[in-house]
């Protein structure tokens, strides 16, 4: 069964500041790794993927893998009050030409104060 | 630039009543998704399919029914829908196994 944990939060966090999230998986065969925003009563949107061990950055986020860990991150710089949402961690474990789908955490619930 | 589109998005039912999901993508993906998130759950995968005439199940299949005839387009049918099927329903569509786009999503409410 593949799992994803996140902390469910809320996750509180000054304007400015660098807010870290959390994921960790179950499976070892994982190969894909995604982090999705989701504002209340709207559909998930990607942020950001990753595929290798080591950090991606895009503008302000950051994300970090660890796959001897089975550990993902991600880093929002300069955090910003429209960032204000529920971060989702997802995995899929196909490496191949398909997709099957991803299984994702729970998520985090992050507050910007301003 | 219509992209991935769900109807209907509010559906309230009745228990034991016959309902389906619209899910239609104007990307011409090869792949199509039915999520449901609930509080506590997460999203979890019901169904997805890799081409037209291709389906297969995710986590969650029980009660419901897929078919894909045309690339565009991905019903989702609960044939005998239970209150346990009340949830935030999201369809989604990607080229691979990479960046999966969600559709609005539609709130159904069985009674």
């Amino acid at each position: 069964q593949k799992e994803v944990e996140q902390n469910s939060g809320p996750l509180s966090v000054p304007e400015g500041a660098i807010a870290s999230l959390n994921c960790t998986y179950s499976d070892r065969g994982s190969q894909s790794f995604f982090w999705y925003r989701q504002y209340s009563g709207k559909s998930p949107e990607l942020i950001m993927f990753i595929y290798s061990n080591g950090d991606k950055e895009d503008g302000r986020f950051t994300a970090q893998l660890n796959k001897a860990s089975q550990y993902v991150s991600l880093l929002i710089r300069d955090s910003q009050p429209s960032d204000s949402a529920t971060y989702l961690c997802a995995v899929n474990v196909n490496s191949g030409g398909g997709a099957d789908g991803l299984t994702f955490g729970k998520g985090t619930h992050l507050i910007i104060q301003p | 630039d219509a992209g991935i589109t769900q109807s209907p998005r509010y559906k309230i039912t009745e228990t034991g009543r016959q309902v389906t999901l619209m899910c239609h993508q104007t990307w011409s993906h090869s792949y199509m998704f039915w999520y449901r998130q609930d509080l506590g759950h997460g999203l979890r995968l019901i169904y997805y399919s890799a081409a037209a005439d291709i389906t297969d199940k995710g986590e969650v299949p029980d009660g419901y029914v897929v078919s894909r005839s045309k690339t565009e387009n991905f019903p989702l049918t609960l044939e005998s829908a239970t209150r346990s099927q009340t949830s935030v329903y999201f369809c989604a569509s990607s080229t691979s196994k990479e960046t999966q786009y969600f559709g609005p999503g539609t709130r159904l409410l069985v009674l």
